[in-house]
């Protein structure tokens, strides 16, 4: 099975840097997706990693380590609209290769303040 | 280029009763997802379709629950008697095709479920 952890909720200060982690616990494993959500919105596509390292569009960032069943997501130069739920979510193929899917975590609730 | 519909946004029924959502992808999506979000959680997977092939359907409670995706485009979920524990959003995602390096999934705007 699949267990993904992330904290439930974040506040930062506009304009800071804040840093949201995921650590997950996989039978299979073929990347770490980003998801944003605003309430009562829907899940939009931030960023995927297949492979270490950072990844980097724009304002936001993540990272993968694969050793160490990690990532996590960058937000920099934070603003009021980045308030919203964060979801780290694995990429697997439990089926094959047509059988793409992924587990999401329970979010992070992120707060921006001014 | 049109993002996916889901109709209704929302719906209130009691207990026992039946009641189905629709989704229609992306044009040219081969796969189409249904999540449950319950408040406070993540999407978890409710079924997957591949052009109009169930792919994984492991987490379906198929007591109740029951989808299809005729034609390979729309697709429609129902639940049929609801329970209290059903009060969820029920997202429709759709990818471009399943196993793609894009990995991106597309969702629309949910379905609101109140179960009274």
């Amino acid at each position: 099975g699949q267990s993904l952890e992330q904290p439930s909720e974040v506040t930062a200060v506009e304009g800071a840097i804040v840093q949201i982690n995921c650590t997950y616990q996989t039978s299979g494993f073929y990347g770490l997706s980003w998801y944003q959500q605003h309430d009562g919105g829907a899940p939009t596509f931030l960023s995927y990693n297949g492979l270490d390292g950072l990844e980097e569009t724009g304002r936001f960032s993540s990272f993968l380590s694969r050793s160490d069943s990690y990532g996590y997501l960058l937000l920099q130069e934070l603003q009021m609209k980045d308030s919203a739920s964060y979801f780290c979510a694995v990429r697997d193929q439990p089926s094959g290769a047509g059988s793409y899917q992924l587990t999401f975590g329970k979010g992070t609730k992120l707060s921006v303040i001014p | 280029e049109a993002g996916v519909a889901q109709s209704p946004r929302y719906k209130i029924i009691e207990k026992r009763q039946s009641v189905a959502f629709w989704c229609n992808p992306i044009s040219g999506h081969a796969t189409l997802y249904w999540y449950q979000q319950i408040l406070g959680q993540g999407p978890k997977l409710l079924i997957q379709f591949q052009n109009n092939g169930v792919v994984d359907d492991s987490q379906l409670p198929k007591d109740r629950f029951s989808a299809e995706r005729l034609k390979g485009v729309d697709s429609t979920l129902k639940i049929q008697p609801a329970k209290l524990e059903d009060s969820a959003v029920y997202l429709c995602a759709s990818s471009p095709r399943a196993g793609t390096a894009y990995n991106e999934q597309f969702f629309g705007p949910g379905t609101r479920l109140t179960v009274l």
